[in-house]
C-alpha cells in the first residue's frame, strides 16, 4: 500500500536558518505530492503541492521538487521565521486503482524556530 | 475560510459511553472525511463519505461509525468509547473530490477516562 516516511522530529532552528524536512514515498501509481502546515491549535492546511514529476510547488518561501527517481518531497525554505513554527506533514494522493480522494500522511515533524 | 465547523470543540467522556461527533460544512461539497490525529501517527483515515448515504472505511474504522444523511453534515459516532480513542478528531472536505486539496475543520479533542 500506499506509505510515506518523513523526518522525525522535532527540528529546532535558529530564525534565518535554512530549513529541510526530508520526505519519501511509496505508492502503485503516479501519486500527487503535498505538504500541509499545522499551526498550533489549527487544523492543517495545504502549503504546497505538485502533481507530477520534477513540478516544483512553492508557497511562503517553502518549495518542494517531485523527483520520482528517488521517490522522494523534500520540504526547504531558506530563511526561517519564528512564525514558521508548526507541525509539517508530508502526503500523496494515488491516483491510480479508483482510490484518487483519499490521502496518505506522513506522521509529521514539529519545527521550532527561535528568535 | 472553507466553512467547516466541528462540534464539540471538546469532550471529556467516560469508558462505554457513546459519542457522537459532528461536521458541518458550508458549500455542499461532496467528499468528506473524518481522520484522528495521534503523537506518533500523524493522521489517520477513519471514514469517508463521497455522498449522501455513501460511506467507506478508512485504515482505523474499528470501533468507530458515521452517518451522512445530509450533504452538509458528516457525523462520526463512538458506539462504546474506550481509552484508545482519546485522540484529536479532524474533519476534511474535498471541493474536487480528487484529493488535490483538503481542507480541514479545526478538530475536535476527546478525552476517554
Amino acid at each position: 500500500g500506499d506509505s510515506v516516511t518523513q523526518m522525525e522530529g522535532p527540528v529546532t532552528l535558529s530564525e534565518e536558518a535554512f530549513l529541510t524536512i526530508n520526505c519519501t514515498y511509496t505508492a502503485t501509481g503516479y501519486p500527487s505530492l503535498f505538504w500541509y502546515v499545522q499551526y498550533p491549535g489549527e487544523g492543517l492546511q495545504l502549503l504546497l503541492k505538485a502533481t507530477k514529476a520534477d513540478d516544483k510547488g512553492s508557497n511562503k518561501g517553502f518549495e518542494a521538487t517531485y523527483r520520482k527517481e528517488t521517490t522522494s518531497f523534500h520540504l526547504e525554505k531558506g530563511s526561517v521565521q519564528v512564525s514558521d513554527s508548526a507541525v509539517y506533514f508530508c502526503a500523496l494522493s494515488d491516483h491510480s486503482g479508483g482510490s484518487n480522494y483519499k490521502l496518505t500522511f506522513g506522521k509529521g515533524t514539529l519545527l521550532t524556530v527561535n528568535p | 475560510d472553507a466553512g467547516i465547523t466541528q462540534s464539540p470543540r471538546h469532550k471529556v467522556t467516560e469508558t462505554g459511553t457513546p459519542v457522537t461527533l459532528r461536521c458541518h460544512q458550508t458549500e455542499n461539497h461532496r467528499y468528506m472525511y473524518w481522520y484522528r490525529q495521534d503523537p506518533g501517527h500523524g493522521l489517520r483515515l477513519i471514514h469517508y463519505s463521497y455522498g449522501v448515504k455513501d460511506t467507506d472505511k478508512g485504515e482505523v474504522s474499528d470501533g468507530y461509525s458515521v452517518s451522512r444523511s445530509k450533504t452538509e453534515d458528516f457525523l462520526l459516532t463512538l458506539e462504546s468509547a474506550t481509552s484508545s480513542q482519546t485522540s484529536v478528531y479532524f474533519c476534511a472536505i474535498d471541493p474536487h473530490g480528487s484529493s488535490y486539496e483538503q481542507y480541514f475543520g479545526p478538530g475536535t479533542r476527546l478525552t476517554v477516562t
